[in-house]
């Protein structure tokens, strides 16, 4: 069963829009979550992280939003640039991290120029 | 600060063999977890250790086993390989203390042939 859900396994935008990945989780006990970014034969990088006692967090040109209630989060991107296009996971954790990440399947995102 | 670093990168192994991978974290960090990444399964959690203590584990079988030494240097094994363990193997780090943020290495591929 899978806790986290990413629906959309590939995104196209163009460049200077604006990106939206979106993430859906089923575990209530999840209290952290966070988006990494991955380009081919490399690992994951950590992107931004938001608490489950926040809706919103941003950093420079990414933007995370939590909705408790609807249990989703939304990652934006503004504006996209081409080294953006690579594949970005949303994660989970509970308990202090202890439990390990748990991830979605990603989802790839392609800039268009 | 250098970042995680994964030993060996590549390596192909044959059915029935084991293997041991290796990690290094990030200076200062005691926390280190693995990973597995494969098309079908994504990314899951396989252990974390913390200043030499398995502190938990993800759902995979007995074959898998880990250690991590006084230098926060930690270890990966798979004994009796099979077709399926074939993936990535990514080790990630975090830093002690309430830290949910974890930093990966570039990963092992391993191919069971």
């Amino acid at each position: 069963d899978q806790q986290v859900k990413q629906n959309s396994p590939s995104l196209s935008v163009q460049e200077g829009r604006i990106s939206i990945l979106n993430c859906d989780y089923t575990n209530s006990m999840f209290d952290y979550f966070l988006w990494y970014k991955k380009y081919p034969a490399e690992g994951p990088t950590f992107l931004i992280s938001i608490s489950s006692i926040k809706d919103k967090n941003e950093d420079g040109r990414f933007t995370v939003f939590l909705n408790k209630s609807a249990k989703h989060l939304s990652l934006h991107i503004v504006p996209s640039q081409p080294g953006d296009s690579a594949v970005y996971f949303c994660a989970a954790s509970r308990g202090g991290g202890a439990d390990g990440l748990t991830f979605g399947k990603g989802t790839h995102l392609i800039i268009q120029p | 600060k250098a970042g995680v670093t994964q030993t060996p990168r590549y390596l192909i192994k044959t059915r029935g063999q084991q293997v041991t991978l290796s990690c290094s974290p990030i200076s200062g960090h005691r926390s280190v977890s693995w990973y597995q990444q494969t098309p079908g399964q994504g990314l899951q959690f396989l252990f974390e250790y913390f200043s030499e203590t398995q502190r938990n584990k993800g759902n995979f079988p007995g074959r898998f086993s880990g250690r991590q030494f006084s230098n926060s240097r930690s270890e990966m094994n798979v004994s009796t390989l099979e077709l399926g363990d074939s993936a990535l193997y990514l080790c990630a780090s975090r830093g002690s203390g309430f830290s949910y943020e974890q930093y990966f290495g570039p990963g092992t591929r391993l191919t069971v042939t």
